[in-house]
């Protein structure tokens, strides 16, 4: 089925390890999207690809650094990883405003 | 940044009966969406409504968009069990490059069987 592939589905990480979450979509979508949800919080924008070739920080992109591989791959990395960071995070793909889909997220826990 | 707030956080209701859920902004939405998040899963478009006073029905749900585009609440019917789930509203900004989706907090609902 079309849609956006998130992987790993669950991570632990202990303090300042890294890793990279990977995201891709295969509806030729040109705008790509990593979130994080926190209880209480609902879902804060991290960093966004408007298009291939370009990324921008969102509303809480510190500790993180993205890579929009091509036009279907957008990846999250987390340099050293922080308590902090311990999220759900989902990544999303838009061709407009109007047509959002989101990958089913990765369960990240940091200790 | 606008600010979308969600009430109530948390519902609690028994299947067969009514509840409404409302998102309210701090400033004039272009247009608004709303999301259904089932756990353990993303968040699924449920509507889009683009026009002040616009009403718009999906089955048992009915969204509507505040005259002066500052509000909007979904009203579900006759609730089951698989309405469960986290509701959230977003305000898809128009125009730019960007399509940047901001949520609200969301409305946690449990309908128990």
């Amino acid at each position: 089925n079309a849609g956006v592939t998130q992987t790993p589905k669950f991570q632990v990480l202990k303090t300042g390890q890294s890793m990279t979450l990977q995201c891709a979509q295969d509806m030729n979508h040109n705008s790509m999207y990593w979130y994080r949800q926190d209880p209480g919080m609902g879902l804060r924008l991290i960093y966004y690809s408007a298009s291939e070739g370009t990324t921008d920080k969102g509303e809480v992109p510190n500790g993180y650094n993205v890579s929009r591989l091509n036009k279907r791959e957008f990846s999250l990395r987390l340099e050293s990883a922080a308590p902090s960071q311990t999220s759900v995070y989902f990544c999303a793909s838009s061709q407009t405003a109007y047509g959002y889909t989101f990958g089913s997220g990765t369960r990240l826990t940091v200790v | 940044t606008q600010l979308l707030e969600q009430s109530p956080q948390f519902l609690s209701i028994q299947e067969g009966e009514n509840l409404t859920v409302y998102c309210n902004s701090s400033s004039v939405f272009s247009s608004l969406q709303w999301y259904r998040q089932e756990p353990g899963e993303g968040p699924v478009l449920l509507v889009t409504v683009v026009t002040g006073g616009e009403v718009k029905k999906l089955k048992r749900l009915t969204f509507q968009f505040g005259d002066a585009r500052k509000d909007s609440s979904l009203h579900i019917t006759a609730a089951q069990p698989g309405d469960t789930g986290l509701y959230l509203c977003a305000d898809p900004p128009v125009g730019g490059a960007t399509n940047k989706l901001i949520f609200g907090t969301g409305t946690l609902l449990a309908v128990q069987p």
